[in-house]
């Protein structure tokens, strides 16, 4: 079974251009999460979907942020505009069950860099 | 949010030894993870393990949560057992709070 997909798997760009993130859930996962890993504060959770529905994005770190989940095999994390403190490696991840309670298993990440 | 200190920060092993990893965690929890990631960035599952002891192969984990603990047992350590191990609690808010990981090298 494929795991969960994540694309582009590589992003540089330049400060002030919109970065999209996807995401692919494993199929049949209810729920959907999205970190971000830097040096300085580690992994941390930005937000996380229950059914498509955003349950908690108290994560988020300011309004440049927005993530989406038009349905239950895609979601994106969107950076509008992006800036050279946004670069890190974001994950998503997904769990079976509903309520986010649940082993969470990982994408391979995406590696964004902002110059 | 639920504070996870992970002991020790970096571990150099020799090929072939045993090593155990510490985590502690500030409150309670529904559940616990332990990670690999490894030299490529990827996350690796290794244990779901609210309380009690698993084992999958060399390695093995036991969570006390009364005790706000888990130990990851690694035996006869190999080259690809190198990377960053991470313990992550599942809080009651459904958010995984991930340690600052124990970062180990096994050397040939």
């Amino acid at each position: 079974d494929a795991g969960v997909i994540q694309s582009p798997r590589h992003e540089v760009t330049e400060m002030g251009q919109e970065v999209t993130l996807r995401c692919k859930p494993i199929s049949g996962h209810n729920s959907l999460f999205w970190y971000r890993q830097t040096m300085m504060r580690g992994l941390e959770l930005l937000i996380y979907f229950n059914n498509n529905v955003p349950i908690d994005d108290s994560g988020m770190p300011e309004d440049r942020f927005s993530a989406k989940m038009p349905n239950a095999s895609f979601s994106t994390l969107k950076i509008q505009p992006s800036e050279p403190r946004d670069s890190a490696v974001y994950f998503c991840a997904s769990t079976p069950s509903s309520g986010g309670v649940g082993e969470q298993y990982f994408g391979p990440g995406t590696r964004l860099t902002v110059t | 949010g639920i504070q996870v200190e992970q002991s020790p920060p970096d571990l150099i092993l020799q090929e072939g030894a045993n090593s155990t990893l510490r985590c502690n965690f500030s409150d309670s929890v529904n559940n616990l993870q332990w990670f690999h990631q490894n030299p490529w960035g990827q996350l690796i599952n290794l244990f779901y393990i609210p309380s009690g002891t698993k084992q999958n192969g060399r390695l093995s984990a036991t969570t006390v949560a009364t005790e706000r603990y888990s130990l990851l047992y690694i035996s006869s350590s190999q080259t690809t057992d190198s990377g960053v191990y991470f313990c992550a609690p599942l809080t009651g808010a459904n958010n995984l709070f991930f340690g600052t990981g124990t970062r180990l090298t096994v050397i040939p």
